[in-house]
């Protein structure tokens, strides 16, 4: 199953972009990329997923490598609100048991 | 909208105690799941089930068991709580995460054992 790599914490400027980076260089052909966002006490809200083209949505953009081994959530105007733990999970891919494997998460913090 | 229903925010137990956690989706998926999250450690999967009766171990199963009677509901069972098992436990529903499908998660259960 494929791993993630996000860094531990990232500050953004309200108003601002917010690129939040991951790496999954061993995801397989068939695993999709999901991005979930968690504020404190509360539990993971989906924010957007993709296999192998870019995804935009009302919350967010998506940008995977065109080798998959790496994505970007982009968070177009950041707001204060935006403040949570990012986590990027893959999906395993050939099973159906739909198993998940969570990283560590990115602390992003939006300054005013 | 989607919605996974854990039947308890907060509790508090005895140690030795036995304690139920209930969670209930209303979208008919077939994947259930059992997390428990603490500082420094991320989501860690407990078990999960892909089908009625149907169960697997994740990562972290020792001191807790499941039950999937119904579709809809994904029980998890701490036989005998202990002070390390103080933490918040997130249940988590989907239809089929492989083919792209979302994963929902519940607002999550607090629990302290003392």
């Amino acid at each position: 199953d494929a791993k993630t790599t996000q860094p531990t914490s990232m500050d953004c400027a309200e108003g601002r972009a917010a690129n939040l980076p991951c790496n999954h260089s061993t995801i397989s052909g068939n695993e999709y990329v999901y991005w979930y966002r968690q504020i404190h006490s509360q539990g993971p809200q989906y924010i957007i997923h993709g296999l192998k083209n870019n995804e935009t949505n009302e919350m967010a953009s998506l940008i995977i490598t065109e080798d998959r081994k790496s994505s970007t959530l982009i968070l177009p105007h950041a707001t204060l609100r935006d403040t949570a733990v990012y986590y990027c999970i893959v999906s395993p891919g050939s099973s159906n048991t739909g198993k998940l494997i969570f990283g560590q998460g990115t602390t992003l913090q939006v300054k005013p | 909208d989607v919605k996974v229903t854990q039947s308890s925010r907060y509790l508090v137990k005895r140690t030795g105690e036995k304690v139920f956690l209930e969670c209930v989706q209303d979208m008919d998926h077939e994947n259930m799941f059992w997390y428990r999250q603490d500082p420094g450690l991320g989501l860690r999967l407990i078990y999960f089930s892909y089908d009625v009766k149907m169960k697997e171990k994740g990562d972290i199963p020792e001191g807790y068991s499941v039950s999937r009677e119904k579709k809809e509901r994904f029980s998890l069972i701490l036989e005998s709580a202990s002070t390390n098992q103080t933490s918040m436990y997130l249940c988590a529903s989907s239809s089929r995460p492989s083919s792209g499908n979302t994963i929902y998660f519940g607002e999550g259960s607090w629990l302290t054992v003392v």
